[in-house]
């Protein structure tokens, strides 16, 4: 079955860098693109970037961009996120998430990891 | 960026009853829209993709309508199981965008 799990979660300085994991399993990694979207607390949710299956192409929010990095590995089934220059504004639960569709006309998100939690505070 | 204004932003209802939630994009995305529920303490779980087209093994008691820029999505006969936040979601232009969400509450 499909699964993603998160990791690299923890309490940082505002400014410092931190990198985020999601390993996969149970489908063809390099046959889908791989995003990151986050939820800060109780609040609702934002999109921050996508990796194309081969690693090549990225798009990030506004929010992120230039500070943010979505990579991957397909030789170990993980994308990560690369984040620095953290504010307190990026704290929040971090998700992976599996692009559903097979075709770039349409998007969705169909499977999604457990989350790992970010907290930017000094 | 398009905005995606989802109303109300929370509703209590009882269990049987018929309940909708609506989204206005801030212009026409076509049919470019999705639902997720997330219950208290996960991760999100896609409901309806492309609208209207209901996910694989989701129940039948969810739908999803409209075009353009105004969406619904309707839970015919609310259960107990479906206490959660609803999320819309836009996909015509990056950056992808979701609605505030709106969380349902058994009366």
């Amino acid at each position: 079955q499909v699964q993603l799990v998160e990791s690299g979660g923890g309490v940082v300085q505002p400014g410092r860098s931190l990198r985020l994991s999601c390993a996969a399993s149970g489908f063809s990694f390099n046959d889908v693109a791989m995003h990151w979207v986050r939820q800060a607390p109780g609040k609702g949710l934002e999109w921050v970037g996508v990796v194309s299956k081969s690693g090549s192409d990225e798009s990030y929010a506004d929010s992120v961009k230039g500070r943010f990095t979505v990579s991957r590995d397909n030789s170990k089934n993980t994308v990560y996120l690369e984040m620095n220059s953290l504010k307190s504004a990026d704290t929040a639960v971090y998700y992976c998430a599996r692009e559903g569709a097979a075709v770039t006309t349409t998007h969705y998100f169909d499977y999604w990891g457990q989350g790992t939690l970010v907290i930017v505070s000094s | 960026d398009i905005q995606m204004t989802q109303s109300p932003s929370s509703l209590s209802a009882s269990v049987g009853d018929r309940v909708t939630i609506t989204c206005q994009a801030s212009q026409d995305i076509d049919y470019c829209v999705n639902w997720y529920q997330q219950r208290p303490g996960q991760a999100p779980r896609l409901l309806i993709n492309d609208a209207s087209n209901l996910h694989t093994g989701v129940p039948s008691r969810f739908s999803g309508g409209g075009s353009g820029t105004h969406f619904t999505f309707t839970i015919s006969g609310l259960l107990p199981e479906d206490v959660a936040t609803y999320y819309c979601e836009q996909y015509d232009n990056l950056p992808l965008t979701f609605g505030g969400g709106t969380k349902v509450e058994i009366k």
